[in-house]
Protein backbone atom coordinates (compact mmCIF):
# COMPACT_ATOMS: atom_id res chain seq x y z
CA UNK A 1 0.00 0.00 0.00
CA UNK A 2 1.33 3.63 -1.06
CA UNK A 3 2.12 5.41 1.68
CA UNK A 4 1.48 9.13 1.66
CA UNK A 5 2.84 12.34 3.32
CA UNK A 6 0.77 15.55 4.32
CA UNK A 7 1.62 18.66 6.25
CA UNK A 8 0.03 17.79 10.14
CA UNK A 9 -1.72 21.22 10.21
CA UNK A 10 -2.59 24.00 8.19
CA UNK A 11 -4.47 27.57 9.42
CA UNK A 12 -6.52 29.73 6.51
CA UNK A 13 -8.95 32.93 7.21
CA UNK A 14 -12.76 31.64 5.65
CA UNK A 15 -13.06 32.83 2.05
CA UNK A 16 -9.40 32.04 1.34
CA UNK A 17 -8.86 29.48 -1.18
CA UNK A 18 -6.49 26.12 0.48
CA UNK A 19 -4.63 23.81 -0.98
CA UNK A 20 -3.41 20.60 0.86
CA UNK A 21 -0.77 18.88 -1.03
CA UNK A 22 -0.12 15.01 -0.55
CA UNK A 23 3.21 12.54 -1.25
CA UNK A 24 3.11 9.46 -2.49
CA UNK A 25 6.05 8.09 -4.07
CA UNK A 26 5.14 4.99 -4.42
CA UNK A 27 1.89 4.94 -6.23
CA UNK A 28 0.94 2.12 -8.49
CA UNK A 29 -0.19 2.19 -11.72
CA UNK A 30 -3.61 0.76 -11.01
CA UNK A 31 -4.02 3.10 -7.38
CA UNK A 32 -6.25 6.06 -7.31
CA UNK A 33 -5.82 9.09 -5.09
CA UNK A 34 -8.82 9.66 -2.92
CA UNK A 35 -9.89 12.41 -0.59
CA UNK A 36 -11.86 12.38 2.57
CA UNK A 37 -13.28 14.70 5.22
CA UNK A 38 -13.79 13.55 9.21
CA UNK A 39 -15.23 15.78 11.65
CA UNK A 40 -14.76 15.39 15.14
CA UNK A 41 -16.97 11.92 16.12
CA UNK A 42 -17.92 11.35 12.83
CA UNK A 43 -16.79 8.90 10.44
CA UNK A 44 -15.11 9.97 7.07
CA UNK A 45 -17.02 11.64 4.24
CA UNK A 46 -15.62 11.32 0.46
CA UNK A 47 -14.65 14.41 -1.07
CA UNK A 48 -13.14 13.27 -4.28
CA UNK A 49 -11.26 11.40 -6.12
CA UNK A 50 -9.21 10.87 -9.16
CA UNK A 51 -6.40 9.21 -11.39
CA UNK A 52 -4.56 11.85 -12.99
CA UNK A 53 -4.83 15.18 -14.34
CA UNK A 54 -7.21 17.55 -12.91
CA UNK A 55 -10.95 16.40 -11.17
CA UNK A 56 -13.44 18.83 -10.23
CA UNK A 57 -16.66 18.79 -7.97
CA UNK A 58 -19.22 20.73 -6.45
CA UNK A 59 -17.15 21.16 -3.20
CA UNK A 60 -13.44 21.09 -4.56
CA UNK A 61 -10.72 20.25 -7.14
CA UNK A 62 -7.90 17.85 -7.59
CA UNK A 63 -4.82 18.34 -8.95
CA UNK A 64 -2.30 15.15 -10.02
CA UNK A 65 0.91 16.25 -12.02
CA UNK A 66 1.37 13.74 -14.73
CA UNK A 67 3.93 11.29 -12.33
CA UNK A 68 1.33 10.83 -10.24
CA UNK A 69 3.50 11.15 -7.07
CA UNK A 70 1.48 13.68 -5.58
CA UNK A 71 -1.61 15.35 -5.49
CA UNK A 72 -3.09 18.89 -4.36
CA UNK A 73 -6.61 18.77 -2.91
CA UNK A 74 -7.81 22.78 -3.58
CA UNK A 75 -11.19 24.02 -1.34
CA UNK A 76 -12.41 26.98 -3.05
CA UNK A 77 -13.28 29.70 -0.54
CA UNK A 78 -13.43 27.97 2.45
CA UNK A 79 -15.95 28.66 5.57
CA UNK A 80 -15.55 27.93 9.07
CA UNK A 81 -17.52 24.73 8.41
CA UNK A 82 -14.54 23.13 6.51
CA UNK A 83 -12.56 22.99 9.31
CA UNK A 84 -11.79 19.75 9.65
CA UNK A 85 -8.56 17.04 8.83
CA UNK A 86 -8.31 16.00 5.38
CA UNK A 87 -7.10 12.39 4.02
CA UNK A 88 -5.15 11.27 1.65
CA UNK A 89 -5.39 7.89 0.68
CA UNK A 90 -3.80 6.05 -2.65
CA UNK A 91 -4.93 2.19 -3.51
CA UNK A 92 -7.74 0.74 -5.35
CA UNK A 93 -10.62 2.13 -3.03
CA UNK A 94 -12.41 -1.11 -2.86
CA UNK A 95 -9.61 -3.05 -1.37
CA UNK A 96 -8.51 -1.92 2.52
CA UNK A 97 -7.20 1.79 2.48
CA UNK A 98 -3.98 2.85 5.09
CA UNK A 99 -4.72 6.07 6.41
CA UNK A 100 -2.10 8.44 6.86
CA UNK A 101 -1.68 11.19 9.47
CA UNK A 102 -3.95 13.78 7.72
CA UNK A 103 -4.13 17.25 7.93
CA UNK A 104 -5.56 18.97 10.47
CA UNK A 105 -7.19 22.27 8.77
CA UNK A 106 -8.48 25.08 11.04
CA UNK A 107 -10.26 28.07 9.19
CA UNK A 108 -11.22 31.38 11.35
CA UNK A 109 -12.73 34.53 10.63
CA UNK B 1 -24.46 7.99 -2.55
CA UNK B 2 -24.46 4.96 -0.63
CA UNK B 3 -25.16 5.18 3.04
CA UNK B 4 -23.30 2.78 5.86
CA UNK B 5 -25.19 2.99 9.02
CA UNK B 6 -23.70 1.90 12.39
CA UNK B 7 -25.30 0.98 16.08
CA UNK B 8 -24.86 1.71 18.76
CA UNK B 9 -23.74 5.35 17.95
CA UNK B 10 -22.20 5.33 21.71
CA UNK B 11 -22.10 2.90 24.62
CA UNK B 12 -21.00 2.45 27.53
CA UNK B 13 -20.45 -0.71 29.32
CA UNK B 14 -18.11 -2.25 32.08
CA UNK B 15 -14.93 -3.47 32.15
CA UNK B 16 -15.35 -7.63 31.59
CA UNK B 17 -18.20 -7.26 29.22
CA UNK B 18 -18.97 -7.67 25.90
CA UNK B 19 -20.00 -5.24 23.35
CA UNK B 20 -21.99 -5.54 19.52
CA UNK B 21 -21.42 -3.03 17.03
CA UNK B 22 -23.21 -3.40 14.39
CA UNK B 23 -22.62 -2.03 10.45
CA UNK B 24 -25.03 -1.85 7.35
CA UNK B 25 -24.52 -1.09 3.99
CA UNK B 26 -28.57 0.58 3.22
CA UNK B 27 -29.44 -0.18 -0.41
CA UNK B 28 -26.62 -2.08 -1.41
CA UNK B 29 -24.65 -5.11 -0.65
CA UNK B 30 -20.89 -5.49 0.52
CA UNK B 31 -19.29 -8.95 0.10
CA UNK B 32 -16.52 -7.10 1.99
CA UNK B 33 -16.45 -4.50 4.97
CA UNK B 34 -13.92 -2.82 7.02
CA UNK B 35 -13.21 -2.51 10.71
CA UNK B 36 -11.44 0.94 12.02
CA UNK B 37 -10.46 1.69 15.07
CA UNK B 38 -9.16 5.69 15.75
CA UNK B 39 -8.06 7.14 19.17
CA UNK B 40 -8.60 10.80 20.47
CA UNK B 41 -6.19 13.25 17.96
CA UNK B 42 -5.35 10.39 15.68
CA UNK B 43 -5.89 8.65 12.55
CA UNK B 44 -7.97 5.85 11.98
CA UNK B 45 -6.03 2.30 12.22
CA UNK B 46 -6.98 -0.44 10.13
CA UNK B 47 -8.49 -3.66 12.58
CA UNK B 48 -9.95 -5.94 9.75
CA UNK B 49 -11.58 -6.99 6.90
CA UNK B 50 -15.16 -8.36 6.82
CA UNK B 51 -15.65 -10.93 4.06
CA UNK B 52 -19.48 -12.27 3.81
CA UNK B 53 -19.67 -16.05 4.25
CA UNK B 54 -15.71 -16.36 5.33
CA UNK B 55 -13.51 -15.62 8.10
CA UNK B 56 -12.25 -12.18 8.59
CA UNK B 57 -8.60 -10.88 7.78
CA UNK B 58 -6.65 -9.35 10.93
CA UNK B 59 -4.46 -6.41 10.44
CA UNK B 60 -1.47 -7.64 12.41
CA UNK B 61 -1.34 -6.90 15.85
CA UNK B 62 -5.17 -6.96 16.24
CA UNK B 63 -6.03 -9.74 18.53
CA UNK B 64 -8.70 -12.22 16.60
CA UNK B 65 -10.33 -13.85 20.09
CA UNK B 66 -10.03 -9.78 21.22
CA UNK B 67 -12.02 -8.46 18.34
CA UNK B 68 -14.43 -10.84 16.59
CA UNK B 69 -16.10 -10.32 13.25
CA UNK B 70 -18.98 -11.82 11.75
CA UNK B 71 -19.98 -11.33 8.23
CA UNK B 72 -23.41 -13.17 8.60
CA UNK B 73 -25.41 -11.31 5.42
CA UNK B 74 -24.45 -9.52 2.67
CA UNK B 75 -25.65 -6.18 4.27
CA UNK B 76 -24.44 -6.61 8.07
CA UNK B 77 -21.09 -6.94 9.57
CA UNK B 78 -20.96 -7.06 13.39
CA UNK B 79 -17.96 -6.54 15.58
CA UNK B 80 -18.22 -8.07 19.23
CA UNK B 81 -15.03 -6.36 22.05
CA UNK B 82 -14.93 -9.32 24.14
CA UNK B 83 -14.31 -8.90 27.97
CA UNK B 84 -13.84 -5.19 27.06
CA UNK B 85 -11.05 -3.47 29.22
CA UNK B 86 -10.86 0.45 29.58
CA UNK B 87 -8.01 0.97 26.77
CA UNK B 88 -10.43 -0.79 24.41
CA UNK B 89 -12.11 2.37 24.49
CA UNK B 90 -12.00 3.79 21.00
CA UNK B 91 -14.19 5.71 17.92
CA UNK B 92 -15.05 1.94 15.70
CA UNK B 93 -15.47 3.25 12.63
CA UNK B 94 -16.64 0.35 9.16
CA UNK B 95 -16.62 1.10 5.85
CA UNK B 96 -17.94 -0.19 2.50
CA UNK B 97 -17.00 -0.33 -1.02
CA UNK B 98 -20.03 1.26 -2.41
CA UNK B 99 -21.79 -0.90 -5.52
CA UNK B 100 -20.78 0.09 -9.41
CA UNK B 101 -18.19 0.63 -11.21
CA UNK B 102 -14.77 -1.28 -9.42
CA UNK B 103 -13.00 2.05 -8.62
CA UNK B 104 -16.21 2.79 -6.64
CA UNK B 105 -15.04 4.65 -3.39
CA UNK B 106 -15.53 3.27 0.21
CA UNK B 107 -18.33 4.71 2.16
CA UNK B 108 -17.82 5.20 6.02
CA UNK B 109 -19.93 4.73 8.51
CA UNK B 110 -21.06 7.52 11.30
CA UNK B 111 -19.03 5.73 14.52
CA UNK B 112 -19.40 4.04 18.05
CA UNK B 113 -18.30 5.39 20.27
CA UNK B 114 -17.44 2.77 23.22
CA UNK B 115 -16.51 3.62 26.37
CA UNK B 116 -15.08 1.34 29.16
CA UNK B 117 -15.25 1.76 32.67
Amino acid sequence: LAKTTQPISMDSYEGQEVNITCSHNNIATNDYITWYQQFPSQGPRFIIQGYKTKVTNEVASLFIPADRKSSTLSLPRVSLSDTAVYYCLVGLTASKLTFGTGTRLQVTL
Amino acid sequence: GAVVSQHPSWVICKSGTSVKIECRSLDFQATTMFWYRQFPKQSLMLMATSNEGSKATYEQGVEKDKFLINHASLTLSTLTVTSAHPEDSSFYICSAPGPGAVQETQYFGPGTRLLVL
